[in-house]
């Protein structure tokens, strides 16, 4: 099992509409949960974080973190093509102790296409 | 403010050699991280380090090495090259006072091993 596992799409959902991304994670420990997007050619980019239960929304962005399910969500509201990109789920580990924080591990990104 | 800066941006080696790969991180970011990233593996981590001091690191063979220098500069080696070694190495850099997990990605060096 992967530890950070996405579908890789690619999803494709018209302009407008609302898009959702899923990811799970192996490690109950994980402390929290990041949303990357990465542009064809380009470097990831930060989006959303999200260390609680719940929901967490910016703008037309809304992740959502279920510890119990080790399930995080993002959704992405009215839908427009320059949201065209992979996104990639990121989870922190527990930390390894002393000045340490957990390390890093992304998923293998799920692919989205807004089309007009 | 300048970003991340890698050098080189493109490289190609042949197996058997060896590579060191560069990475300036932004100005009062202490800590860099770096990634390889590969169609098939996706993004995985390689090390972390901060104050010159390694952190973490990822699941790759010794042949892979890293240092961080004062002024916070970082380089990666990778010896005795292999064909699976291509990729994109990308270094990321973060602020340590806040543990938000922003990391400010380079533009990345391809490595084409031949």
């Amino acid at each position: 099992q992967k530890e950070v596992e996405q579908n890789s799409g690619p999803l494709s959902v018209p302009e407008g509409a609302i898009a959702s991304l899923n990811c799970t994670y192996s490690d109950r420990g994980s402390q929290s949960f990041f949303w990357y997007r990465q542009y064809s050619g380009k470097s990831p980019e930060l989006i959303m974080f999200i260390y609680s239960n719940g929901d967490k929304e910016d703008g037309r962005f809304t992740a959502q973190l279920n510890k119990a399910s080790q399930y995080v969500s993002l959704l992405i509201r009215d839908s427009q093509p320059s949201d065209s990109a992979t996104y990639l789920c990121v989870n922190r580990g527990p930390n390894a102790g002393g000045t340490s924080y957990g390390k890093l591990t992304f998923g293998q990104g799920t692919i989205l296409t807004v089309h007009p | 403010k300048a970003g991340v800066t890698q050098t080189p941006r493109y490289l190609i080696k042949t197996r058997g050699q060896q590579v060191t790969l560069s990475c300036s991180p932004i100005s009062g970011h202490r800590s860099v991280s770096w990634y390889q990233q590969t169609p098939g593996q996706g993004l995985q981590f390689l090390f972390e380090y901060f104050s010159e001091t390694q952190r973490n690191k990822g699941n790759f063979p010794g042949r892979f090495s890293g240092r961080q220098f004062s002024n916070s500069r970082s380089e990666m080696n990778v010896s005795t090259l292999e064909l699976g070694d291509s990729a994109l190495y990308l270094c990321a850099s973060h602020r340590s006072s806040t543990n938000t997990g922003e990391l400010f990605f380079g533009e990345g060096s391809r490595l084409t091993v031949l």
